[in-house]
């Protein structure tokens, strides 16, 4: 049974730029939640996808945006890059309300 | 975005010896969570906890839920070298739409052999 699993591993961008982030939940799991952690930080809540909607969302600008698909796979968006986006971003799926399982995570640097 | 206030940062100790960490926030929560992180790995649940004044261990290691609902501690006892890594606390108010975690900055444990 595959845990969550996310890609890229690793991507580089440029202020400006625009970058996909993509997240496979935990079989038979239907709620995705991303962080973002900066380098020395903890993990940031961004949003939660239940259901295909956006359900919660912290203290993160538009420029952040997500979307779910019907099979509960996620996608996290971010425009306009900024070099403070530079961080490891974490999926975490769940049943609703359940145990959370972290992924792996992406490590985004933006030049 | 707002952060627990957790403590120590780092520490150095010897291998065999116990380890206390401690999280406190200004706002209450209805369940309180304790990850390890390794390099290059998201997160992995040890402990947790769903009522004030709970006590609750994971072979060496044991998790309170403070009665103000405000804080938390983590005991490891015995400590080995496969415990190096960082600790996280977290709090969640759970209930529908507010599942979001609010993570505290870590403790990074060293073990010195």
């Amino acid at each position: 049974d595959a845990g969550v699993t996310q890609s890229p591993t690793h991507l580089i961008k440029t202020r400006g730029q625009q970058v996909t982030l993509r997240c496979s939940p935990k079989s038979g799991h239907d709620t995705v939640s991303w962080y973002q952690q900066a380098l020395g930080q903890g993990p940031q809540f961004i949003f939660q996808y239940y259901e295909e909607e956006e359900r919660q969302r912290g203290n993160f600008p538009d420029r952040f945006s997500g979307h779910q698909f019907p099979n509960y796979s996620s996608e996290l968006n971010v425009n306009a890059l900024l070099l403070g986006d530079s961080a490891l971003y974490l999926c975490a799926s769940s049943l609703e309300g359940g145990r959370k399982f972290f992924g792996p995570g992406t490590r985004l640097t933006v030049l | 975005g707002q952060q627990l206030n957790q403590s120590p940062q780092s520490m150095f100790i010897q291998e065999g010896e116990d380890v206390s960490m401690n999280c406190t926030s200004s706002s209450i929560f209805n369940t309180w969570l304790w990850y390890k992180q390794d390099p290059g790995e998201g997160p992995v649940l040890l402990i947790a906890l769903y009522k004030a004044g709970e006590l609750t261990s994971n072979g060496r290691l044991t998790a309170q839920f403070g009665i103000t609902r405000k804080d938390s501690f983590l005991n490891i006892s015995a400590s080995i070298p496969s415990d190096v890594g960082i600790y996280f606390c977290a709090g969640q108010l759970g209930g529908g739409g507010a599942d979001g975690l609010t993570f505290g900055k870590g403790t990074h444990l060293i073990i010195q052999p």
